[in-house]
Formats: structure tokens, sequence, C-alpha cells
């Protein structure tokens, strides 16, 4: 069945760091990719996604790109703000309609 | 307008009560979920309807029943709750069953005592 592995956290930044959470998944066909972000106390809300191979999805300065090759879908944002602290879902969508698959999530601190 | 919204926020009962959940979106949408978070965060889905119709019906205990009573509405009985069924029990929905994004409730706290 489908799959997401995700980079194990806690994650813990200074301010203005560069971020990266590794995501890969097993899928057959053509999955949708996306990633989730929890806030304390909240639900889920997406951050991002890709639909096909090679595209890429970008939202409030973190970016992710499709890499079929990789079977890869990483997390990235060149400066983390302290208020980016929260949990990471790295999520697919596949053939099996109406099913997402989730990673265990990674959870981001940043401090001042 | 909230978009999602489930009631209680949170639920402290005993083990072999039961309770319900209840969730509803505004958003028109034709598909909605129930997932479970564990302590660790981790998060798995258990149910989804389609139009009232139930989709997906993952591993779970026949102790927990959903409902559909229309598009909008989407339940989540216990019978005989246990400790192990302490949680945060999210609601989702998404226009169809595809590749669409699910937009999730803020999830209900509950705590078996």
């Amino acid at each position: 069945g489908d799959s997401v592995t995700q980079m194990e956290g806690p994650v813990t930044l200074s301010e203005e760091a560069f971020l990266t959470i590794n995501c890969t998944y097993t899928a057959t066909g053509y999955p949708s990719l996306f990633w989730y972000v929890q806030y304390p106390g909240e639900g889920l809300q997406l951050l991002l996604k890709a639909t096909k191979a090679d595209d890429k999805g970008s939202n409030k300065g973190f970016e992710a790109t499709y890499r079929k090759e990789t079977t890869s879908f990483h997390l990235e944002k060149g400066s983390v703000q302290v208020s980016d602290s929260a949990v990471y879902f790295c999520a697919l969508t596949g053939t099996n309609a109406g099913k997402s698959t989730f990673g265990d999530g990674t959870t981001l601190t940043v401090k001042p | 307008d909230t978009a999602v919204s489930q009631t209680p926020k949170y639920l402290v009962t005993q083990m072999g009560n039961d309770k319900s959940i209840k969730c509803e979106q505004n958003l028109g949408h034709d598909t909605m979920y129930w997932y479970k978070q564990d302590s660790k965060k981790f998060l798995k889905i258990m149910f989804s309807y389609n139009n009232k119709e139930l989709i997906i019906n993952e591993t779970v205990p026949n102790r927990f029943s959903p409902k559909s009573p229309d598009k909008a509405h989407l339940n989540l009985h216990i019978n005989s709750l246990e400790l192990g069924d302490s949680a945060v029990y999210f609601c989702a929905s998404s226009q169809g069953t595809g590749v669409e994004t699910q937009y999730f409730g803020p999830g209900t706290r509950l705590l078996v005592l």
C-alpha cells in the first residue's frame, strides 16, 4: 500500500535559519503530494501541494518540488520565523480514491 | 465563518461510557472524514463518507460507528469507551474523492479516565 516517510523530529532551529524537512513516499500510479501544517491546539491546514512530477508547490516562503525519480517531496524554507513553530505533515493522495496517507509529522521549534 | 466545526472541543469521560462527537462543514463538500491523532501526533484515517455513503472504513473497532445524516454532517459515536480511545479526533472534508485538499476541523480532545 501507499506510505509516506518523514524526517524524524523534533527539529529545533534559530530564527532565520534554513529549514529542510525530508519526505519520501511509496505509491502506485501518480499520487498528488501535500504538506499540511498543524499549529498548537489547532487542526491541520494545507501549506502547499503538487499534483504532478516536477511541479513546485509554494506558500508563505515554503517550497517543495515533486520529484518522481527520487519519490520525494522535501519541504524547504530559506529563513524560518518563530511563528513557523508547528508540526508539519507530508501526505499523499493516491489511486485509492478518497484516502490520504500521512507521514508521522515533524515538530519544528524555532527559537528567537 | 467556520468552515469545518466540531463539538465538543473537549470531552472527559469514564471508561465504559458511550459518547458522540459531531462535525459540520459549510463548504458544500461531498466528502467527509474522521481521523484519530494520538499523543505522538500520528494521524490515522478512520472513516470517509462521500454523499452520505461510507467509502473508507479502516481497521477500527466496531465500537466506533460513524453516521452521516446529510452531506454536511458526519458524526462519530463511540460505545464502551476504553483508555486507549484517548486521543484527538479530527473531522475533515474535501470537494471530492480525488486529489483535492482536505479541510480540517479544530479537533475534539477526548480523555477517557
